[in-house]
């Protein structure tokens, strides 16, 4: 069965620092591939995906991710954090062929402090 | 600006309680997934909608949980008696259902407590 993992429940930054946020897909076949943002008490926004083509994913508020297949991961990754990128941050794998069913990682509680 | 809208956004009730949530996916969109939230299972997916039939509900309790879709702007989701183990965040997400990973959008969710 396919699974998503991400590594580390909270992950703490400085704020200009680097994020990277860890997410490994258990699969046979490479699913697609997304980052979801949830901020407090709302729903969940898209951030990014992965389906098919270029690698090197680019998404909103200057997230970008990878996909490597020989890895089978999938992190997410900001160059200079910010205040309001403080949030929980969601990986989630759909199989390819099928009709979209996100498998969703625990999650990961980014904290961004001064 | 399209989104997905949920209503009610909280909601207590008392154990043995009717529960309906509702949601309007966006105008155009042919999918519609339930998912429900939770610290201990963390995300998880309840009920998929195409075309206004249910394709995919094993995911949902069955002997208390109901999903329907009366017309292509409604989905509901019912519970039926309510118990405390309900109580969680259910959000609601509509996509345009090509299949190749298109988009899912969220609603911005229902707060369910059940006392």
């Amino acid at each position: 069965a396919q699974s998503v993992t991400q590594l580390g429940s909270h992950v703490s930054v400085s704020e200009g620092a680097l994020v990277l946020l860890r997410c490994n897909y258990s699969s046979s076949v490479p699913p697609y591939l997304f980052w979801y943002v949830q901020y407090p008490n709302q729903g969940l926004q898209l951030l990014l995906k992965y389906t098919t083509g270029a690698t090197l994913v680019k998404g909103i508020n200057g997230f970008e991710a990878e996909f490597k297949k020989s890895e089978t991961s999938f992190h997410l990754t900001k160059p200079s954090a910010h205040m309001s990128d403080a949030a929980e941050y969601f990986c989630a794998a759909a199989r390819s062929g099928g009709y979209n069913k996100l498998i969703f990682g625990a999650g990961t509680r980014l904290a961004v402090h001064p | 600006d399209a989104r997905v809208t949920q209503t009610p956004r909280h909601k207590v009730t008392e154990m043995g309680q009717e529960v309906t949530m509702r949601c309007q996916p966006i105008l155009g969109h042919n999918t519609v997934f339930w998912y429900r939230q939770t610290m201990m299972q963390g995300l998880e997916l309840l009920a998929y909608f195409r075309n206004r039939a249910p394709l995919d509900d094993s995911g949902m309790p069955k002997d208390r949980f109901s999903a329907e879709m009366p017309d292509a702007t409604l989905a509901t989701l019912k519970i039926q008696p309510s118990e405390p183990r309900d109580s969680a965040v259910y959000f609601c997400a509509s996509g345009a259902g090509t299949g190749n990973g298109d988009t899912q959008y969220f609603g911005p969710g229902t707060r369910l407590t059940v006392l």
